[in-house]
């Protein structure tokens, strides 16, 4: 089956540091992958769209100069939150669509559990 | 607002039953559900798929179930094993969005008693 592989999975970091989270499909092209945040308990709430070689496309309420995604090439797209703070703390997880898509299928990383101290 | 939704929280079942998640949409424009398993701390795995030209599909211990008409599905595990005992949320995607978005529900937690 398709696998994504997500790194790191846990990062503690300082305030005011950035924090940088890889995304790669490793027997898969995606020219499109996503990001999306966890809160404890709740639902996964997709902050971005990342399409390669174009600009990310952000969900309504999320800063893109706070969370910068790259998406350089067909198999790697990249989430950095900069100049992180405590509220920043959160459940990252990432997710790939198949180029060309099987359906409507993401497969989705492990996740990237990020503290902010 | 919420387009999916999982009214049910947390489900107990007892090993070898029958487990069944129910999930409710509002968008008219989905034409394409999925069902997710997560464990914790880990990212959410794809177990099975239908799209709104079909009613049911089956794989192995899993079926889902669709009802456009009532915009419900439903994810039925048969026979329970221990090892289902994780959060299953329902998503759904409309072929207007190019991307593929997908839209989730909350999950519901189940566990597999002995």
């Amino acid at each position: 089956g398709a696998v994504v592989s997500q790194h790191p999975s846990w990062v503690i970091c300082k305030s005011g540091t950035s924090v940088k989270i890889e995304c790669r499909s490793l027997d898969f092209q995606a020219t499109t992958m996503f990001w999306y945040r966890q809160f404890p308990k709740q639902s996964l709430m997709l902050m971005a769209t990342s399409n390669e070689g174009s600009k990310a496309t952000y969900e309504q309420g999320v800063e893109k100069d706070k969370f910068l995604i790259n998406h350089a090439s067909l198999t790697l797209s990249t989430l950095t939150v900069t100049s992180a703070h405590p509220e920043d703390s959160s459940f990252y997880i990432c997710s790939a669509r198949e180029t060309p898509p099987d359906k409507n299928i993401q497969y989705f990383g492990a996740g990237t559990r990020l503290s902010v101290l | 607002d919420q387009q999916v939704k999982q009214n049910s929280p947390s489900l107990s079942v007892q090993e070898g039953r029958i487990s069944i998640l129910n999930c409710d949409y509002t968008n008219s424009m989905f034409d394409y559900f999925l069902w997710y398993k997560k464990y914790p701390a880990e990212g959410p795995t794809f177990l099975i798929s239908i799209s709104s030209i079909k009613d049911k599909n089956e794989d192995g211990r899993f079926t889902v179930f669709l009802n456009k008409s009532a915009k419900h599905l439903s994810l039925h595990i048969v026979p329970s094993q221990p090892g289902d005992s994780a959060v299953y949320f329902c998503a759904a995607s409309a072929a207007t969005d190019s991307w593929g978005k997908l839209q989730f529900g909350a999950g519901t937690q189940v566990v597999v008693t002995p």
